[in-house]
């Protein structure tokens, strides 16, 4: 059963930085399209970042810049590096395996919050 | 930016009964659409993708139409577990961009 279990969130300050980790099971991150959606409390869903099996990254506007997805084949996990963090950033952080060609979520993690706070 | 935009915000629908669910786009996005159920506390779920082409596991009475700019979601007989939120969600052009939601709640 594919499975995605995310970590590394918390309370960080205004301008700190934090990496988010989904470590995956029953299925190969480097050959599967992934990417992080975010939900900010009590509100919709952004689609943040998105990398493709071949490695080529995209990213929302509100993100580029300040956000890296990134991978570990060795560990099967998948990454996101947050810098310059934002009030606006706060929001529950979901890992996602792209179904199509990197086009809709097929399979989600629980989650992790990240709340950007002073 | 594509706009995703979803009618209406609440919709109430007594058990048994067929609910619809419509999502609009800002601009044309062929059929390239899917639609997403969310419970309190829980990751989404996918429902739909290709407008109309249901995920695996994903029950009939869940039937999803439309092409271009307007779409629809219909459950055909509401079941106490389907009252929940439903996102759209356009993969068009990116960045791939969700509406804001339409809440199923009971009549």
């Amino acid at each position: 059963e594919v499975q995605l279990v995310e970590s590394g969130g918390g309370l960080v300050q205004p301008g700190g930085s934090l990496r988010l980790s989904c470590a995956a099971s029953e299925f190969t991150v480097s050959s599967n399209y992934m990417s992080w959606v975010r939900q900010a409390p009590g509100k919709g869903l952004e689609w943040v970042s998105l990398i493709y099996s071949g490695g080529s990254t995209y990213y929302a506007d509100s993100v580029r810049g300040r956000f890296t997805i990134s991978r570990d084949n060795s560990k099967n996990t998948l990454y996101l590096q947050m810098n310059s963090l934002r009030a606006e950033d706060t929001a529950v952080y979901y890992c996602a395996r792209v179904g199509g060609f990197g086009e809709f979520p097929e399979y989600w993690g629980q989650g992790t919050l990240v709340t950007v706070s002073s | 930016e594509i706009v995703m935009t979803q009618s209406p915000a609440t919709l109430s629908v007594s058990p048994g009964e067929r609910a619809t669910l419509s999502c609009r786009a800002s601009q044309s996005v062929s059929s390239n659409l899917a639609w997403y159920q969310q419970k309190p506390g829980q990751a989404p779920r996918l429902l739909i993708y290709g407008a109309s082409t249901r995920a695996t596991g994903i029950p009939a009475r869940f039937s999803g139409s439309g092409s271009g700019t307007e779409f629809t979601l219909t459950i055909s007989s509401l079941q106490s577990e389907d009252f929940e939120v439903y996102y759209c969600q356009q993969y068009n052009n990116w960045p791939y961009t969700f509406g804001q939601g339409t809440k199923v709640e009971i009549k």
